[in-house]
């Protein structure tokens, strides 16, 4: 399967403690881009990379939340001193940023839940 | 502020009629739009998009039609099937961000038998 990659697919942790999500993206793919999901919303953009610069990022993505992709080809996203709000589904997504229009293509998620 | 809005969240049709996902938009400089479907548990997969210098875009079962002066987009699925039974993301790209997609909030669909 050549689709995007996450893992783990599901963390509990507790409040206060750091979680990583990592994901591998479409192997062509030079764009990565991380979302956060909620109940009853749409997916929320976070932030992306290209190759390995980190082009833009939301205001939601607060200072406890890093994200690396340091040689252009996976990607992880770190959130330090977890917190119940933090509660939701990750999303990887990659696409090629040459493409007509910017079809992005999503992994199966990462879902965090803080306890 | 909302740049994308589905208005309705929730959509009931019977196998084998059409059904109709509406999507509307406050930002002009959108350029691509597109539909994602998703099951539960699961990231949004791809469905068919549009981009803004054209009104209409087929796929098998799955039509997309854009109203840049009603800043407007709707999904059409005939016919349906149980199938489909997901919720559905309108997104939309361009108005001056580079990097990212930003999404209505769904509608679910449901294909009764």
């Amino acid at each position: 399967d050549t689709g995007v990659s996450q893992n783990p697919r599901h963390k509990i942790t507790k409040r206060g403690q750091n979680v990583t999500f990592r994901c591998d993206p479409i192997s062509e793919h030079n764009r990565l881009y991380w979302y956060r999901q909620t109940l009853g919303q749409g997916p929320e953009f976070l932030t992306y990379f290209q190759n390995e610069a980190q082009l833009e990022k939301s205001r939601l993505l607060s200072d406890r939340f890093s994200a690396e992709r340091p040689k252009g080809s996976f990607s992880t996203l770190e959130i330090q001193r977890t917190e119940q709000g933090d509660s939701a589904m990750y999303l990887c997504a990659s696409s090629l940023a040459l493409k007509p229009g910017n079809t992005i293509y999503f992994g199966e998620g990462s879902w965090l839940t803080v306890v | 502020d909302q740049q994308v809005k589905q208005n309705s969240p929730s959509l009931s049709v019977q196998e084998g009629r059409i059904s109709i996902l509406n999507c509307d938009y406050t930002n002009s400089m959108f350029d691509y739009f597109l539909w994602y479907k998703k099951y539960p548990a699961e990231g949004p997969t791809f469905l068919i998009s549009i981009s803004s210098i054209k009104d209409k875009n087929e796929d098998g079962r799955f039509t997309v039609f854009l109203n840049k002066s009603a800043k407007h987009l709707s999904l059409h699925i005939v016919p349906s099937q149980p199938g489909d039974s997901a919720v559905y993301f309108c997104a939309a790209s361009g108005g001056g961000s580079q990097g990212n997609l930003i999404f209505g909030k769904g509608t679910k669909l449901s294909v009764k038998p």
